[in-house]
């Protein structure tokens, strides 16, 4: 099946630090998303990416969709304590004549640990 | 609204017993979708649905069970547990792209 390489696997940095992680795939996504996992809970949305080129912001957090529909990266600038957690990105492939809605690929995520 | 709901948090099984993990939405999304999390392998899709009645596999099928005969409720069913199903169990919904998870199940399977 489709594939996503998320990296990197970790991050350990120091508070007000900016922070980059990004995904790339051997096929091509019609969507990316990015999430936030915290101990114990769902994952919960942060960003959704729509069009290849796509540059989106959320507060700190900023997302880009590859011009080749293969790649995303997400950067969260001013790190804060409260960042901490495991970012997943994840794509939803495209499908001949049928929708895709429901299947997603995840990224094995990126775990982020702020130090104060 | 209460979003997507899963029941129960917890759940501790012998090898062999069998199991029904529930999840429901309130938000009258279309799609549902069972993911199991492994350490270091992200969510991987189990099975999925676009409407009621109407299921799919995902990638990870084999030994999991779903039906979904109303559009709030899709649950799961393990029919044999076996110590491989050991995992953290989310349920998500949709109404399009943009998909919302539950809190999740975490299941150990003895």
């Amino acid at each position: 099946g489709q594939q996503l390489n998320q990296s990197p696997q970790s991050m350990f940095i120091q508070e007000g630090e900016d922070v980059s992680m990004n995904c790339t795939s051997s096929s091509i996504f019609n969507t990316w998303l990015w999430y936030k996992q915290d101990p114990g809970e769902g994952p919960v949305l942060l960003i959704a990416l729509y069009k290849a080129g796509e540059l989106t912001s959320n507060g700190r957090l900023t997302a880009q969709f590859g011009i080749t529909r293969k790649d995303s990266f997400l950067n969260i600038s001013a790190s804060i304590p409260s960042d901490v957690g495991i970012y997943f990105c994840a794509g939803q492939p495209t499908f001949a004549g049928g929708t895709s809605y429901g299947k997603l690929t995840f990224g094995q995520g990126t775990i982020l640990t702020v130090h104060p | 609204n209460a979003g997507v709901t899963q029941t129960p948090k917890f759940q501790v099984l012998k090898t062999g017993q069998s199991m029904t993990l529930q999840c429901a939405q309130d938000m009258n999304h279309e799609y549902m979708s069972w993911y199991r999390q492994d350490p270091g392998m992200g969510l991987r899709l189990i099975h999925y649905s676009v409407g009621a009645g109407i299921t799919d596999q995902g990638e990870v099928p084999n030994g999991y069970n779903v039906s979904r005969s109303t559009t709030e409720d899709f649950p799961l069913r393990l029919l044999s547990a076996a110590p491989s199903q050991t995992s953290v169990y989310f349920c998500a919904s949709s109404r399009d792209k943009e998909q919302f998870f539950g809190p999740g199940t975490r299941l150990t399977v003895l």
